[in-house]
């Protein structure tokens, strides 16, 4: 069985950082794009960023480009996200995320809440 | 981007009835096409994939179809576990863009 499980959310000021990890099992982590999706509340989904599995392609939501860095471990079964110079509009649910054949979103995290406020 | 808008925003329904949620492409995505289900406070779940394309494991119930732009998502006989919020994802080009939701309410 697939499990995403996220972890790093919490309360930062707007200009702080935070790290985001997701730990992966029950597949192969090495073999799948990764991807982070968010969900502001009360409101819809918005893709973030994805790596491919050699992090030979990166791509980030223009939102969040250059604020926003991702990354893989593929030996730790593992996904990140760095969020740097965070603003009132970062806040929201992300979400780890796992591309099924094709770029659709096969499987999903519970999610990790980050609050960026003064 | 690609936008994608799906109507109604908001349903009201009774269990038994046939739920159709539409959701429309800005330009024209083949079949690259998935639909999520979303319950309060937890994770989206794939329903479909490839317009039509039931995700292993979700009920018979689920169809869906379209092609191009325009596309719906169909609950043959709505059940008390299928009132949630459903989105649509292209996935044509990047970004993958979401419509807006459909929520399906008890009526």
């Amino acid at each position: 069985e697939v499990q995403l499980v996220e972890s790093g959310g919490g309360f930062v000021q707007p200009g702080g950082s935070l790290r985001l990890s997701c730990a992966a099992s029950g597949f192969t982590f090495s073999s799948y794009t990764m991807n982070w999706v968010r969900q502001a509340p009360g409101k819809g989904l918005e893709w973030v960023s994805s790596i491919t599995i050699s992090s030979t392609i990166i791509q980030y939501a223009d939102s969040v480009k250059g604020r926003f860095t991702i990354s893989r471990d593929n030996s730790k079964n593992s996904l990140y996200l760095q969020m740097n110079s965070l603003r009132a509009e970062d806040t929201a649910v992300y979400y780890c995320a796992v591309y099924g054949s094709g770029n659709y979103f096969k499987s999903w995290g519970q999610g990790t809440l980050v609050t960026v406020s003064s | 981007d690609i936008q994608m808008t799906q109507s109604p925003s908001t349903l009201s329904a009774s269990v038994g009835d046939r739920v159709t949620i539409t959701c429309r492409a800005s330009q024209t995505i083949s079949s690259w096409l998935a639909w999520y289900q979303q319950k309060p406070g937890k994770a989206p779940k794939v329903l479909m994939y490839k317009a039509s394309s039931l995700e292993s494991g979700v009920p018979s119930r689920f169809s869906g179809s379209g092609s191009g732009t325009e596309f719906t998502l169909t609950i043959s006989s709505l059940q008390p576990d299928d009132f949630a919020t459903y989105y649509c994802q292209q996935y044509n080009s990047y970004p993958g863009t979401f419509g807006q939701g459909t929520k399906v309410e008890i009526k």
